[in-house]
């Protein structure tokens, strides 16, 4: 079964270019997630989507990024302009979401953005 | 808030050493608790999973029980590998409320020497 896919998988680029990030989830999974990991902060939820729906953004860190889920097959989180301390690796997760409560997110392998 | 608090790394063994990595956690409501494992260059997998108290999760010679009265879900290996060197996460997930947050620890970096 495919999993989680992400791309691309490393993007390097300069300060002030617009950067998207991709993520297609497991097939049949009602839900997604985008998380930022760095070394100082471990890895954070930027948001979550449930049935498309943006259910939580609080983690987002400001205006500059923007996450969308057009239907249940595709996801993107954008940053606008870019800047160096955006420089992360940014996952992509599903899981299913069934009666109360989330099974077992599934993680994609990344995406590795360099801003310079 | 919930939160997790597990041993700082990097931990470094020599094959066949046994394996313990602390993880503690201070949570609201009645929260299911898990590990992920983090390869090189990959994305996090799950490696086990406990919904209650007392449950034992275990897969691939890893075992973690869920301890209420402890607050903690300690991974164990009895006899590690040089194939088990990555990085390890301690993550639970409320069941009440916000369930569908995962709050991770920060990792703990696993070498394993041949």
């Amino acid at each position: 079964d495919a999993g989680v896919i992400q791309s691309p998988r490393h993007e390097v680029t300069e300060m002030g270019q617009e950067v998207t990030l991709r993520c297609k989830p497991i097939s049949g999974h009602n839900s997604l997630f985008w998380y930022r990991q760095t070394m100082m902060r471990g890895l954070e939820l930027l948001i979550y989507f449930n049935n498309n729906v943006p259910i939580d953004d609080s983690g987002m860190p400001e205006d500059r990024f923007s996450a969308k889920m057009p239907n249940a097959s595709f996801s993107t989180l954008k940053i606008q302009p870019s800047e160096p301390r955006d420089s992360a690796v940014y996952f992509c997760a599903s899981s299913l979401f069934v009666g109360t409560s989330n099974q077992p997110q599934h993680f994609g392998d990344g995406t590795r953005l360099s801003i310079l | 808030g919930n939160s997790v608090t597990q041993m700082e790394g990097p931990v470094t063994l020599s094959e066949e050493a046994f394996l313990t990595i602390n993880c503690t956690y201070t949570a609201t409501g009645y929260p299911s608790l898990f590990w992920y494992v983090q390869y090189p260059g990959e994305g996090l997998q799950l490696l086990l999973k406990a919904t209650k108290a007392d449950d034992k999760g275990s897969n691939k010679g890893f075992e973690a029980t869920y301890r209420k009265e402890t607050t903690s879900f300690h991974l164990e290996k009895g006899s590690v590998q040089v194939s088990d060197s990555a990085v390890y996460f301690c993550a639970l997930s409320d069941t009440r409320g916000s369930n569908y947050k995962l709050t991770f620890g920060k990792g703990t970096l696993l070498t394993v020497n041949p």
